[in-house]
């Protein structure tokens, strides 16, 4: 079993739809919890993060973390063509970020 | 420059020759990740540098792959003996240690270096 499940998608909504973006963890030390986004060919780039359970929100996303049931979540409102990228989850551990493998968000215009 | 640069961007060679890949990082910034990213897969951590302690080499595959990085700064990733399965994007990232010297989560990722081994 992987550290962390992200579904690999690829998720394709209109512009305008609400996104949810979805991981599972293992590794119930995990503290900080981050989201990269990706656009083709480039680096990842950070997104937003939260610390332990509860919810963050910037702008048009929300990071959302229950510790509990190890689940992460990034919610896209409004979502716009320019969404469109890779999504990772990537909780930090001890040493470096452990990645999930990714969701790729298409928002057709 | 301002962000994380890595050279070549595009590598394609011969299984079983040797490459380097190469890794500028952001000024000042004491902590070097190198992580790779196959098709349609997530990225996976190969190395870690910080500072003068020991490099975190925990990720690396095999025995064929190994890491420096000089003075503090510049870091070059050597695959010797290429394979096949070698062909993946190398991605580098750096970022800033906190003052208690735990890693922060915020990396800075250069476009990376796309191998392909023939």
């Amino acid at each position: 079993q992987k550290e962390v499940e992200q579904d690999p998608g690829p998720l394709s909504v209109p512009e305008g739809a609400i996104v949810s973006l979805n991981c599972t963890y293992s590794n119930s030390a995990f503290q900080y919890f981050m989201w990269y986004r990706q656009y083709s060919r480039k680096g990842p780039e950070l997104l937003m993060y939260t610390y332990s359970s509860g919810n963050k929100e910037d702008g048009r996303f929300t990071a959302q973390v229950d510790k509990s049931s190890k689940y992460i979540s990034l919610f896209i409102r409004d979502s716009q063509p320019s969404d469109s990228a890779t999504y990772l989850c990537a909780p930090l551990g001890p040493r470096a970020l452990t990645f999930g493998s990714g969701t790729r968000l298409q928002v057709q215009p | 420059g301002a962000g994380v640069s890595q050279s070549p961007s595009n590598k394609v060679t011969e299984k079983g020759k040797d490459v380097e890949l190469r890794c500028d990082p952001i000024s000042g910034h004491t902590a070097l990740y190198w992580y790779r990213q196959s098709l349609g897969q997530g990225l996976e951590f190969l190395i870690y540098f910080q500072g003068n302690s020991a490099p975190d080499k925990s990720g690396l595959p095999s025995d064929r792959f190994s890491a420096e990085r000089t003075g503090g700064s510049v870091s070059t990733l050597t695959i010797q003996r290429t394979q096949q399965e070698d062909s993946a994007v190398y991605l580098c990232a750096s970022s800033l240690a906190q003052a208690s010297g735990a890693n922060t989560g915020e990396l800075f990722f250069g476009e990376g270096s796309r191998l392909t081994v023939l």
